[in-house]
């Protein structure tokens, strides 16, 4: 199985601030990774498809980057409603996995 | 609008069985494919199964394979997990999430499923 490792686990910055998650593959996977937001409660939301790509109606301030074993999910601007836990996931082969997310929160 | 409902959850003993339910709508089923994704409390994501839009294609993670089942009624724009032989450890907000394995683009609001004597 592909294991993906986030870091960090938690983060917490000032309104305003750029932040960023970093994801790493246990093996090459390309571009074959996706990014999600969790807010408290709710069910993830598709944020970043194939490393890069921001979904539909999701703010510019969110961009995604990296390929083969080593990605990136930056945040421009840190917003209050930015405050969820992110994961990555890859789709390069079955199982599917996970990371182990990034809780971010506001300092 | 695309919507996906679950249904099904609840309280049920070790080796006890269960069915869940995602009926969607907005959308047509028939044309995609399909995933559940369950989260156990206070942890991440874990994928659990796959099935292609006409059924005929599944896949399961290693720890549910044998006792979980995935199906779907296209007719009745619905998805189904039959859990089986349930565990402690599988206690968890279960999703079902719509399109390929690199793709999930809409997902439900999750149904609880505890497994506890």
């Amino acid at each position: 199985d592909i294991q993906m490792t986030q870091s960090p686990s938690y983060l917490s910055a000032s309104i305003g601030d750029r932040v960023t998650i970093t994801c790493q593959a246990s093996q090459d996977i390309v571009n074959s990774l996706n990014w999600f937001q969790q807010h408290p409660g709710k069910a993830p939301k598709l944020l970043i498809s194939d490393a890069s790509k921001l979904e539909t109606g999701v703010p510019s301030r969110f961009s995604g980057g990296g390929s083969g074993t080593d990605f990136t999910l930056a945040i421009s601007s840190l917003q209050p409603e930015d405050v969820a836990t992110y994961y990555c996931q890859q789709f390069d082969s079955l199982p599917l996995t996970f990371g182990g997310g990034t809780k971010v929160d506001i300092k | 609008e695309v919507q996906l409902v679950e249904s099904g959850g609840g309280l049920v003993h070790p080796g006890g069985s269960l069915r869940l339910s995602c009926t969607t709508s907005g959308f047509r089923f028939s044309s995609y494919e399909m995933n559940w994704v369950r989260q156990a409390p206070g942890k991440g994501l874990e994928w659990v199964s796959y099935i292609s839009d006409s059924g005929n294609t599944r896949y399961y993670a290693d720890s549910v394979k044998g006792r979980f089942t995935v199906s779907r009624d296209n007719a009745k724009n619905s998805l189904y997990l039959q859990l089986n032989s349930l565990r402690a450890e599988d206690t968890a907000v279960y999703y079902c999430a719509r399109g390929p394995t690199g793709y999930m683009d809409s997902w439900g609001q999750g149904n609880l499923v505890t497994v506890s004597s």
